[in-house]
């Protein structure tokens, strides 16, 4: 059975950091490349980051450019989303999802809160 | 970045009634590389169609995909109790990839 298991959400001051983990399980991890997807309390989805299979390949969108960093450990099975310079706006539940285009398997997410 | 507006906002309909959702692209969406998702409160999306029209592994045959370009349409033919949710549809033939604001279908 395919499971995404996100952690390391929680409360973080603005300018803060906080490292998101996705534990993969159920399939090989280096088959896929991988999103992240955010949800903002109340809002719609936003598509955030992803990563080719190999880690040779990112791509962002343009509100977390140089502020966000996604990377992968195939040998762990785990997808990692490295996040700095946290704004209020970065506020969001935070779900890796399997695929970099459409996305079959989700996790259940992790909420981010930023705010002082 | 391709702009993807869904329409209505909300749709109030009965068991047994027929939606049709609608989201409109700003530019063409190149290959038809769009999916429909659909979303319960606290919960993850979950993947209805993708490339426009393929319905994916396990989703009843009452919802289909269909359009292309700039005009896409999410059809559930016959709404189940179950089908009232929230509904997005996203683009991935572009980057970047981008989602619409959400189609609310609710019971009347």
């Amino acid at each position: 059975e395919v499971q995404l298991v996100e952690s390391g959400g929680g409360l973080v001051q603005p300018g803060g950091s906080l490292r998101l983990s996705c534990a993969a399980s159920g399939f090989t991890l280096s088959n896929y490349w991988m999103n992240w997807v955010r949800q903002a309390p109340g809002k719609g989805l936003e598509w955030v980051a992803n990563i080719k299979q190999d880690g040779s390949e990112k791509s962002y969108v343009d509100s977390v450019k140089g502020r966000f960093t996604i990377s992968r450990d195939n040998a762990k099975n785990s997808l990692y989303l490295q996040m700095s310079s946290l704004r209020a706006e970065d506020t969001a539940v935070y779900f890796c999802a399997r695929g970099g285009t459409y996305s079959y398997y989700w996790g259940q997410g992790t909420l981010v809160t930023v705010s002082s | 970045e391709i702009v993807l507006t869904q329409s209505p906002g909300t749709l109030s309909l009965s068991p047994g009634e027929r939606a049709t959702l609608s989201c409109r692209a700003s530019q063409s969406v190149r290959s038809s590389y769009l999916a429909w998702y659909q979303q319960k409160p606290g919960q993850a999306p979950r993947l209805l169609i993708y490339d426009a029209y393929t319905r994916a592994t396990g989703i009843p045959d009452r919802f289909s995909g269909s359009g292309s370009g700039t005009d896409f349409t999410l059809t559930i033919s016959r709404l189940e109790p179950e089908d009232f949710a929230v509904y997005y549809c996203q683009q991935y033939g572009n980057s970047p990839q981008t989602f619409g604001q959400g189609t609310k279908v609710e019971i009347k």
